[in-house]
């Protein structure tokens, strides 16, 4: 699976829109990006998901460059609730029924009143 | 309804002992997974678990072992255990849907070891 690269920490003022960045350079073809979050003390949590479009659901949106070397997770209207760290995971589609993720250290966003 | 649930939420115990961490799953999936958060808030795969194979992080020790009676449960085993296993630890589990792969995770049981 390709590595991924985040900002540590980045704050978001509440109600505002929370842009979150991901490096993957090495990204190939059938590698998919996938978006977690896990907010303090609870397990991770999915968000969102994509392969070369841009996606959205009820809770975000995920912008892929074209050369899908790099990728932004919205938040369109931050809430003190998402508040949490933020992993952004590369990982291939395969044949079988289980898949490992594997987390970096992701991003710690903090939401401010 | 809880989806993904573990037992006990903590667990304290001291080292040597041999101690079981529950996870049950209601979401009718067909892979479980284990999963450590270290001190340092790393998470790190264990084990990912079908009824058609068992797939072990090499980096896990033999005391550690899966234990699945059917497809809703996967329980962790842990033997002879030592200060280092102190972590919290997750259940997850999938369903393959298309190219859909999202893991659902249980809320950890915390362990400590004295």
């Amino acid at each position: 699976d390709a590595k991924t690269t985040q900002p540590p920490s980045m704050d978001c003022a509440e109600g505002r829109a929370a842009n979150l960045p991901c490096n993957h350079s090495t990204i190939s073809g059938n590698e998919y990006v996938y978006w977690y979050r896990q907010i303090h003390s609870q397990g991770p949590q999915y968000i969102i998901h994509g392969l070369k479009n841009n996606e959205t659901n009820e809770m975000a949106s995920l912008i892929i460059t074209e050369d899908r070397k790099s990728s932004t997770l919205i938040l369109p209207h931050a809430t003190l609730r998402d508040t949490a760290v933020y992993y952004c995971i590369v990982r291939a589609a395969s044949g079988a029924g289980s898949y490992q993720l594997t987390f970096g250290k992701g991003t710690k966003l903090s939401v401010i009143p | 309804d809880t989806a993904v649930s573990q037992t006990p939420k903590y667990l304290v115990t001291q080292m040597g002992n041999d101690k079981s961490i529950k996870c049950e799953q209601n979401l009718g999936h067909d892979t479980m997974y284990w999963y450590k958060q270290d001190s340092k808030k790393f998470l790190k795969i264990m084990f990912s678990y079908n009824n058609k194979e068992l797939i072990i992080n090499e980096t896990v020790p033999n005391r550690f072992s899966p234990k699945s009676p059917d497809k809703a449960h996967l329980n962790l085993h842990i033997n002879s255990l030592e200060l280092g296993d102190s972590a919290v630890y997750f259940c997850a589990s999938s369903q393959r849907t298309g190219d859909r792969y999202e893991q659902y995770f249980g809320p950890g049981t915390r362990l400590t070891v004295t």
